[in-house]
């Protein structure tokens, strides 16, 4: 149990269409950090947000966007929807950088796109 | 460019027998060094890291890895595979000073009775 919650678990979406992931952080966590894992593949980093401002960004185009809220949650929301957006989106908080403590993943949305 | 080379994409062992992972890096500085452990339907959890020090890292569930600077390898092994360990394993970079995880494509372990 990480305490890092994502919701939905499983979605399903038409292509053109938008979607709104959600992540829940532990207290405290004022970093949070989203990737995408396709099949078979090792989780992408999409974006990360430092105090709800975004704090660096992937090679993912525009279409991706996201919101980090004061209450520690935050949301990926993807335009526009592509086949290829077909994936696993994980997110990840900590208490600041990931890199000098310790990130924490949520179970994960499957999102289809159809 | 900041790459992670996972070369086994499964292995099978044996419940008890000794297992490696393996893990090369591309990266222009020293970076830091983690494993992940992935099982079905959870989430990435941290086995161990590696940011400086002693190049022998201990981690959770009796999960150690050594890093090797000249090989610019960070293999995970553990003496005793136990059925429990059966899941995908991703070795993951990142800077010192950076924000993201490079991530390896994973090794699936299945371990066999």
């Amino acid at each position: 149990e990480t305490g890092v919650t994502q919701s939905p678990t499983h979605l399903i979406k038409t292509r053109g269409q938008q979607v709104t992931l959600r992540c829940s952080s532990q207290s405290g966590h004022n970093t949070v950090s989203w990737y995408q894992q396709a099949l078979g593949q090792g989780p992408q980093f999409i974006f990360q947000y430092y105090r709800e401002e975004e704090n660096g960004r992937g090679n993912f185009p525009p279409r991706f966007s996201g919101l980090q809220f004061p209450n520690y949650s935050s949301e990926l929301n993807v335009n526009a929807l592509e086949l290829d957006d077909s994936a696993l989106y994980l997110c990840a908080s900590s208490r600041g950088d990931p890199m000098n403590t310790e990130a924490f993943f949520g179970q994960g949305t499957r999102l289809t796109v159809v | 460019a900041q790459s992670v080379t996972q070369p086994d994409i499964h292995i099978t062992v044996s419940e008890g027998a000794s297992l490696e992972l393996r893990c090369n890096y591309s990266y222009g500085a020293t970076p830091y060094l983690f494993w992940y452990v992935q099982s079905p339907g959870q989430g990435l959890q941290l086995l161990l890291k590696y940011f400086s020090g002693d190049t022998l890292v201990q981690g959770i569930k009796g999960f150690e890895a050594e890093f090797k600077r000249s090989q610019s390898s960070f293999n995970l092994r553990k003496p005793s595979v136990h059925w429990s360990d059966a899941a995908e394993y991703f070795c993951a970079v990142g800077a010192r000073t950076g924000n993201q995880f490079y991530f390896g494509t994973g090794t699936s372990l299945t371990v066999i009775p």
